[in-house]
Parts: C-alpha cells; structure tokens; sequence
C-alpha cells in the first residue's frame, strides 16, 4: 500500500509568482484536505476535495485554489505569491466516511523570497 | 468561531506518564482527534474519540469530554523517541472542517 507522495519537497519562488503543489493520496482514499503549516504552528486547513468536488474551505483568499483528479489525485495551487505564504503545506487523504482519521505527506516547503 | 486551546510546552522524565490538554469551542462538534509531528517530519494520526470516554492504543491513551468540551491524551512508559509536537485536531459541521489546536511539544528528559 502506497502512502500520501508529495511534490516538490522544497520549492523557492519570488513575491508575485505562482506555485502549484502536488499530491498523490493513499490507496484507496477519496477525500484529500490541503493544510498550511508556519513554524511553530499547528496546521491550518485550506480546503478539502472529496470525488474531484471542493467539500470544505478554510478562511484563506482565492489565489488559494485546488484541483481533485479522477484518481484522486490532488493539486494545490497559489497565485500572487506573498512573503506570508511560506510555509509547510501538507496535504492528507482520508478514506471514504473517515476524514477524522487522516494521513499525511510529508509536505512541500515553500520559502516566498 | 472554532478553536482548540493546547498547552504549548510540556517536559517530563522518561519511563513517566504525561497528560496533555485540549479545550475546545467548536459549532456541530464531531469528534477530537490526536496526531503527533517529529520536527521536520509529517503529523502522524494517533487516535480518534467520537463518544465520550477513554480509547486505549497501546502506550496512547485519549479521552472525550462533550460536556466539558475537554479531552486529553495520555502518554504512558515515556521514551526518548516520544519527544515531539502533539496536536489535537476537532472535526466540525462548519466550512472549516477540521480545526487544529496550535500544538503541546513534549520534551522528555533521561
């Protein structure tokens, strides 16, 4: 059984610039949350997609958006990058009727220069 | 609004037991949930109460409180290894649907 893949694992970009982070679920899963993680902080939810639909959102603006694909696959993408969104961003699946149980990647490090 | 209020910092001695505490406030309240985050790594799910009570895993024990919206996690046989981030994380009926707590980092002394 494969666990939650995350790419890239570090990533650098500038203020201005878009990033689009991905997310490949555990086996089986169909629910997949996004989280944003800043150092010394717990994880703050971003959104949730449950078979490719948006199913929850987290108080983050709209140049936050995301993509669920038919394998459950999952995208993460920032637009307008500012120096505030860098951060661990870490996404979890779930499987189906179990999102209080989920499994987590091991996150993309996202510095904002 | 939804939050969940932890301890930040907890030290103990190994072969000891600690409890760590989360209050929450959260609207169609489903369950807490507990993970634990090694620096640098990704949190690991520990254990899930939807009923009131104690669930037992092993050295991991969690409790549920609905009345008091309280419940803690119980770590017991303290290791070296168990020196970490715990969060507790609540599942409710609002947009936001899971809400973690800021986090208790356990330090555990020989």
């Amino acid at each position: 059984e494969t666990g939650v893949t995350q790419s890239p694992t570090h990533l650098i970009k500038t203020r201005g610039q878009q990033v689009t982070l991905r997310c490949s679920s555990q086996s089986g899963h169909n629910t997949v949350s996004w989280y944003q993680q800043a150092l010394g902080q717990g994880p703050q939810f971003i959104f949730q997609y449950y078979r490719e639909e948006e199913n929850g959102r987290g108080n983050f603006p709209p140049r936050f958006s995301g993509l669920q694909f038919p394998n459950y696959s999952s995208e993460l993408n920032v637009n307008a990058l500012e120096l505030d969104d860098s951060a661990l961003y870490l996404c979890a699946s779930s499987a189906p009727g179990t999102s209080d149980t989920q499994y987590f990647g091991p996150g993309t490090r996202l510095t904002v220069l | 609004g939804q939050s969940l209020e932890q301890p930040s910092e907890v030290t103990a001695v190994e072969g000891a037991i600690v409890q760590i505490n989360c209050t929450y406030q959260t609207s169609g309240f489903y369950g807490l949930s507990w993970y634990q985050q090694h620096d640098g790594g990704a949190p690991t799910f520990l254990s899930y109460n939807a009923l009131d009570g104690l669930e037992e895993t092993g050295r991991f024990s969690s409790f549920l409180s609905r009345s008091d919206s309280y419940g803690y996690l119980l770590l017991q046989e303290l290791q070296m290894k168990d020196s970490a981030s715990y969060f507790c994380a609540g599942e409710g009926s609002s947009a936001s649907k899971i809400i973690f707590g800021s986090g208790t980092r356990l330090s555990i002394r020989p």
